[in-house]
């Protein structure tokens, strides 16, 4: 079974600073990556998705994400954040070819400070 | 908004009863899958739907069942509810069974006291 492991809990920045959150799963297979992100009350909305070629993902509101398949790692960033980025971000992946059954990680709360 | 609508959206039950939460899919999405978000945690699949049938499941014990209807639509049921089953439910539909992305709805918040 896979597993993704986010290793940011909370993240609290100043706007116009820069984003990194890191994302590792553990699968030997081909996989497809995700990255989404909950607004406080909102329901989760997907950033960017990985399913094949260029590893690195431009996705929504600036985000981007680059698969490291060497590393397992697929770490979302964002050169200049704004208090509106404050918000839940959940890494997900799941096996190709196999539906859509994602297995999540334990999320990165951000908070941005205006 | 996804398209994705789940019911009720808060609800609290006693231990020990049973409770059906509903979702309706995404327009033109066949597959449904659930997922339980437990406060602070990130969502754990539950089980998915693809065209009527229960094509994968998560490690939830069998008092979590569900069903698609011919609509896709679908309910999650739990029956003989424990007090961890408090939690954030969610719907997510996809347009296909294959590689494609999921689409959430608000979720259901359950309470069981």
């Amino acid at each position: 079974a896979q597993s993704v492991s986010q290793h940011n809990h909370h993240v609290i920045l100043s706007e116009a600073a820069s984003l990194e959150l890191g994302c590792n799963y553990s699968y030997g297979g081909t996989v497809n990556l995700f990255w989404y992100v909950q607004y406080p009350g909102q329901h989760l909305q997907l950033l960017l998705k990985y399913f094949s070629g260029d590893p690195l993902v431009k996705g929504i509101k600036g985000f981007e994400a680059e698969f490291i398949k060497s590393k397992f790692s697929f770490n979302l960033r964002k050169p200049s954040v704004q208090w509106s980025d404050t918000a839940e971000y959940f890494c997900a992946v799941n096996r190709k070819n196999a539906g859509n059954m994602l297995t999540f990680g334990g999320g990165t709360r951000l908070m941005v400070k205006p | 908004e996804t398209g994705v609508t789940q019911s009720p959206t808060h609800l609290i039950k006693t231990r020990g009863q049973q409770v059906t939460l509903r979702c309706s899919s995404q327009s033109g999405h066949n597959t449904v899958s659930w997922y339980q978000q437990a406060l602070g945690q990130g969502p754990q699949f539950i089980f998915q739907y693809y065209r009527e049938e229960e094509n994968g499941r998560g490690n939830f014990p069998p008092r979590f069942s569900g069903l698609q209807f011919p609509n896709y639509s679908s309910e999650l049921n739990v029956n003989a509810l424990e007090l961890d089953d408090s939690a954030l439910y969610l719907c997510a539909s996809s347009l296909n069974w294959g590689d494609t992305e999921a689409f959430f709805g608000q979720g259901t918040r359950l309470t069981v006291v």
